[in-house]
């Protein structure tokens, strides 16, 4: 059974920092993979998207990568601001078309 | 808007009553999934669509659960004989083809079973 892990499970840090926010899976056999955002009461926000043919995302202060040889990813944070505050939730599916979800880590940026 | 909708956003229950759970996806969308949150942890997946057809309903946790999607479109999860474990956050997402399209998630309703 897939399991994902996210480390660190919090992070409190001020504004302006880079930030690395880490995923793992017990299966590395990893087709696709996205990374969201979970805002308090919200769904989740799609925030990049590794498709099989990709080992690499970016999107304005946000890059993601996947080691598919480790089942591991990435997500890198630029200068991170106080709107960045909010639960990160990596998700990967390994050929059934379905994302298995990690526990999340809940990052605070304070100004 | 053209996100995806969920009614009703929340509802409370008594053990041992039926609820029906609505989900309106992007239109075009031919991927639509289910799954159910609790306090703290991620998404755990329920059921998965493509068109009208269930494609993977193994998440599903007994024979209470069940979820349709008779046109391809609205799906509704339906719960019967609730218990109080099944209190949690039940999120939808659809996407336009499956996992290698990004999947789009509404907003959830959250049940409570007193």
């Amino acid at each position: 059974k897939q399991e994902v892990t996210q480390i660190p499970a919090a992070l409190s840090v001020p504004e302006g920092e880079n930030l690395v926010l880490n995923c793992s899976f017990t299966d590395s056999a990893i087709y696709n993979l996205q990374w969201f955002r979970q805002d308090p009461g919200k769904g989740l926000t799609s925030l990049l998207l590794i498709q099989s043919s990709q080992r690499e995302q970016t999107s304005g202060r946000l890059n993601a990568s996947l080691d598919k040889s480790s089942g591991r990813s990435t997500l890198y944070i630029a200068a991170s601001q106080p709107g960045d505050s909010a639960t990160y939730l990596c998700g990967g599916e390994g050929g059934t078309d379905k994302l298995i979800f990690g526990t999340g880590t809940r990052l605070q940026v304070f100004p | 808007g053209a996100g995806v909708s969920q009614t009703p956003s929340n509802k409370v229950t008594e053990k041992g009553k039926y609820v029906e759970l609505r989900c309106d996806p992007i239109s075009g969308h031919t991927a639509l999934y289910w799954y159910r949150q609790s306090l703290g942890q991620g998404p755990e997946f329920l059921i998965y669509f493509q068109g009208t057809g269930a494609a993977d309903d193994s998440g599903l946790p007994n024979d209470r659960f069940f979820a349709v999607r008779p046109e391809g479109s609205v799906s509704t999860l339906k719960i019967q004989r609730t218990e109080r474990g099944d209190s949690a956050v039940y999120l939808c997402a659809s996407s336009l083809q499956g996992s290698n399209s990004p999947l789009h998630f509404g907003n959830g309703t959250r049940l409570t079973v007193t």
